[in-house]
């Protein structure tokens, strides 16, 4: 596609429900990152995909935290038993390849846990 | 562990320039990217340098010293437009691209 869509944009989701992010990357490109942005904050890394090889998981918060990339493809990130610290937004970002450093986001999921 | 500093706000006229610093220690070091972000909008890229020196890019500049662990992202002729938050970004590893965020710096531009 022209660029990474993201779904849902928007999510309100009750505490210990879990949850479902959806990234769609640029076509082609072979990296795929989640970041976490809390209100007035910074961008969090959480986990990051490149081709086929084992993902970096190094900073998803707890084991609450998956994700996968189907295909080389489309990537979920589910959260497991939603906690009120959850709320926040799940961004999505592709890059065409390993030497290239132009990371491009998706819009968001706005995720809030009441 | 990993670190990114840059100022919280800056606020400047339009017309002025601006600069925002970021200092960074991190494992490791291959390049030091800028990202612009507007209110509700995605970060989008803006600037990357992986050697020392200036670039630049219409109004914007940005520059790097390794040696110093310090770059900076030079706004010119500022425009209301360029009200938004500002990231720099450290790409920490070579071959797997994982990128480290600083916690931004919001440019207020007044008229």
């Amino acid at each position: 596609g022209a660029g990474v869509s993201q779904s849902p944009s928007n999510k309100v989701t009750e505490k210990g429900k879990d949850v479902e992010l959806r990234c769609d990357p640029i076509s082609g490109h072979t990296a795929l990152y989640w970041y976490r942005q809390s209100l007035g904050q910074g961008l969090e890394f959480l986990i990051y995909f490149q081709g086929n090889s084992a993902p970096d998981k190094s900073g998803l918060p707890s084991d609450r935290f998956s994700a996968e990339r189907t295909g080389g493809s489309v990537s979920t990130l589910t959260i497991q038993r939603t906690q009120q610290e959850d709320s926040a937004v799940y961004l999505c970002a592709s890059r065409t390849g390993s030497g290239a450093n132009v990371l491009t986001f998706g819009a968001g999921s706005r995720l809030t846990v009441l | 562990g990993q670190s990114l500093e840059q100022p919280s706000e800056v606020t400047a006229v339009e017309g002025a320039i601006v600069q925002i610093n970021c200092t960074y220690q991190t494992s490791g070091f291959y390049g030091l990217s800028w990202y612009q972000q507007h209110d509700g909008g995605a970060p989008t890229f803006l600037s990357y340098n992986g050697l020392d020196g200036l670039e630049e890019t219409g109004r914007f500049s940005s520059f790097l010293s390794r040696s110093d662990s310090y770059g900076y992202l030079l706004l010119q002729e500022l425009q209301m437009k360029d009200s938004a938050s500002y990231f720099c970004a450290v790409r920490v590893t070579d071959s797997w691209g994982k990128f480290q965020f600083g916690a931004g710096t919001q440019v207020v531009v007044t008229p």
